[in-house]
């Protein structure tokens, strides 16, 4: 149990257009996922907060008008790259938040190879 | 604030000899830790966490990590370590239940 997809696993886009990247969780409802970004032997870095029903949280030096975020339901949230450009290419990791007990566990996708080029 | 420290960028070691990856944490609450491994071009894969209770947590794939308050440490270890067990390991912590705080990560080369 507690597994969470992403789609497209990889995506090749051309500079300036825009690149969406869905993450859902298939047996469990999650009101809250995460999005993370991940370069080249580096950690993952928390960009946002997706909250179902409500406006995503951002973290500081994320640009929310870049990297749109809509949880539309209890399984789905989507990270929309904006205007994509080369500096953008990264590995984009959700985790879904699964309540149970006394901490409230995330489950992670499998990542979004992006490529801008 | 929390933060984690994984203060080696690479851990080599034979296959069949134990191994030991190193996690310090910093968190103003009750610390919750997790160890994630991640294989190339992969997402992370769920090792093992501390949540409450006993020290000594066994995870996944035969590892283990001992909760240590007083060094506030979360070593991840395995007592014979495997050419497959080469991967990035991170180790994560968080004191809310809110996203998690990762460490650098540690990137692990088990040699045959």
């Amino acid at each position: 149990g507690a597994v969470v997809s992403q789609h497209p696993s990889r995506v090749i886009c051309k500079s300036g257009t825009s690149v969406k990247i869905e993450c859902r969780s298939l047996d469990f409802q999650a009101t809250t996922m995460f999005w993370y970004r991940q370069f080249p032997k580096q950690s993952l870095m928390l960009m946002a907060t997706s909250n179902e029903g409500s406006k995503a949280t951002y973290e500081q030096g994320v640009e929310k008008d870049k990297f749109l975020i809509n949880h539309a339901s209890l399984t789905l949230s989507t990270l929309t790259v904006t205007s994509a450009h080369p500096e953008d290419s990264s590995f984009y990791i959700c985790s879904a938040q699964l309540i149970a007990g006394p901490y409230n566990e995330q489950f992670f996708g499998p990542g979004t190879r992006l490529t801008v080029l | 604030a929390q933060s984690v420290a994984q203060p080696e960028d690479q851990v080599n070691v034979a296959e069949g000899n134990p191994l030991t990856v190193k996690c310090t944490y910093s968190v103003s609450g009750n610390p919750y830790l997790f160890w994630y491994v991640q294989y190339p071009n992969r997402g992370l894969q769920f090792l093992l966490k501390y949540i409450t209770g006993d020290n000594l947590v066994k995870g996944s794939y035969g590892f283990e990590a001992e909760f240590n308050k007083s060094q506030t440490s979360f070593h991840l270890k395995k007592p014979s370590a495997l050419v497959s067990d080469s991967a990035l390991y991170f180790c994560a912590v968080t004191d809310s239940g809110y996203a998690l705080n990762f460490g650098k990560g540690t990137s692990l080369l088990v040699t045959p």
